[in-house]
């Protein structure tokens, strides 16, 4: 089975930083990875996902992530953050089953 | 309009009772999903059906039993609840297979409260 590890537990930073979430899964073989967002009392959404084709992905509000095959990433990226984007963040991946393997989540707290 | 709805949103028991809670969606998929929450956000799948027929199922006690009348619905059934119980319930469904299109989509989750 897939294992998902989120390498920040929380990060805290200000509207305009940019922000890099990294994100790094264990499987060898065909996956497809995902970046779900949650925002505060809400249910998840995704914000984008990878199959296969061009490494870098773009998703909604702003967001991308890179896939790096050699280095089992999935980093999220966003170069300028808002308040809005204060939410709980999770990578997940997918391999030849229907089991979606969550990471941890990351909690982004963005202040004004 | 709402895709993956859940009911009921909220749900406060005492333990050692019995206990469901709903799912439904319509988005016209044909898996749907249970996730569990845990306290501290990590997500887990508990289970899966795919056209009414159970496709997943992990590592979760017997006392959690999952039904599907239809490929429309997929409730969830926890007999004799325990404190570790407490977590919030995340429905989701998606189309079958592991394509590019087949993401998942998520309901608004039920947060159980077992005292």
């Amino acid at each position: 089975a897939q294992s998902v590890s989120q390498h920040n537990h929380h990060v805290i930073l200000s509207e305009a930083a940019s922000l890099e979430l990294g994100c790094n899964y264990s499987y060898g073989g065909t996956v497809n990875l995902f970046w779900y967002v949650q925002y505060p009392g809400q249910h998840l959404q995704l914000l984008l996902k990878y199959f296969s084709g061009d490494p870098l992905v773009k998703g909604i509000k702003g967001f991308e992530a890179e896939f790096i095959k050699s280095k089992f990433s999935f980093n999220l990226r966003k170069p300028s953050v808002q308040w809005s984007d204060t939410a709980e963040y999770f990578c997940a991946a997918r391999s030849n089953d229907y089991k979606l393997s969550f990471g941890a989540g990351t909690t982004v707290t963005v202040r004004a | 309009d709402t895709a993956v709805s859940q009911t009921p949103k909220y749900l406060v028991t005492q333990m050692g009772n019995d206990k469901s809670i709903k799912c439904e969606q319509n988005l016209g998929h044909d898996t749907m999903y249970w996730y569990k929450q845990d306290s501290k956000k990590f997500l887990k799948i508990m289970f899966s059906y795919n056209n009414k027929e159970l496709i997943i199922n992990e590592t979760v006690p017997n006392r959690f039993s999952p039904k599907s009348p239809d490929k429309a619905h997929l409730n969830l059934h926890i007999n004799s609840l325990e404190l570790g119980d407490s977590a919030v319930y995340f429905c989701a469904s998606s189309h079958q297979g592991a394509g590019p299109y087949n993401e998942q989509f998520f309901g608004p989750g039920t947060r159980l409260t077992v005292l």
